[in-house]
């Protein structure tokens, strides 16, 4: 059974650092993209990017481009999301998926809030 | 980059009725790479379509989509209560895979 756990809630502060992570199982995790989704409080899905846990290849929205890492240890089958100085407006839930082209699985979301 | 138009932004329907939802693009969806997406309160987005008009494994066939170059839909063929929600469509086709803005299904 295909699964994608990701890590647990997270709250920080502004200016503060942050790493989530999103696990896959039942599958080959390396031969496939792995996709990042933002939903902010009560709006809609917005994509972040996406990576080859194969190879790192990366891309990245062009809204997104510069504001976060996406990165992969496919030794353990994981993929991230990383910020290097959380703002007020990242609070939002984030989401990884499996992509065979379109999203076919998703992880369960961790919610990070950012708040002084 | 590729825009994707929801309409309308709120459908409201009764069980039993039939929904048409739109997805509209700014430009062409090279290969009818688009899919349509189911999201409940509290819950991940679940795939319903891909390529436009593919049913994803273990979704009922009162689900069915159609289109092709900019014009999208997804129809519910007999609403069951389950089925109000938030629906989305992406685009896949070229980079960044855009979603379109959502379209609301209520109980009338």
């Amino acid at each position: 059974e295909v699964q994608l756990v990701q890590s647990g809630a997270e709250v920080k502060k502004p200016g503060e650092s942050l790493k989530i992570s999103c696990k896959g199982s039942g599958y080959s995790f390396s031969s496939y993209w792995i996709g990042w989704v933002r939903q902010m409080p009560g709006k809609g899905l917005e994509w972040i990017g996406i990576i080859y846990p194969g190879d790192s290849d990366t891309r990245y929205s062009p809204s997104f481009q510069g504001q976060v890492t996406i990165s992969a240890d496919k030794s353990i089958s994981t993929a991230y999301l990383q910020w290097s100085s959380l703002k007020a407006s990242d609070t939002a839930m984030y989401y990884c998926a499996r992509r065979v082209a379109q999203f076919d699985y998703w992880g369960q979301g961790t919610l990070v809030t950012v708040s002084s | 980059e590729i825009v994707l138009t929801q309409s309308p932004g709120t459908l409201s329907l009764s069980p039993g009725e039939r929904a048409t939802l739109s997805c509209r693009a700014s430009q062409s969806v090279s290969s009818s790479y688009l899919a349509w997406y189911q999201q409940k309160p509290g819950q991940a987005p679940r795939l319903l379509i891909y390529g436009a008009s593919s049913r994803a494994t273990g979704i009922p066939d009162r689900f069915s989509g159609s289109g092709s170059g900019t014009d999208f839909t997804l129809s519910i063929s007999r609403l069951e209560p389950e089925d109000f929600a938030i629906y989305y469509c992406q685009q896949y086709g070229s980079s960044p895979h855009n979603f379109g803005q959502g379209t609301k299904l209520e109980i009338k």
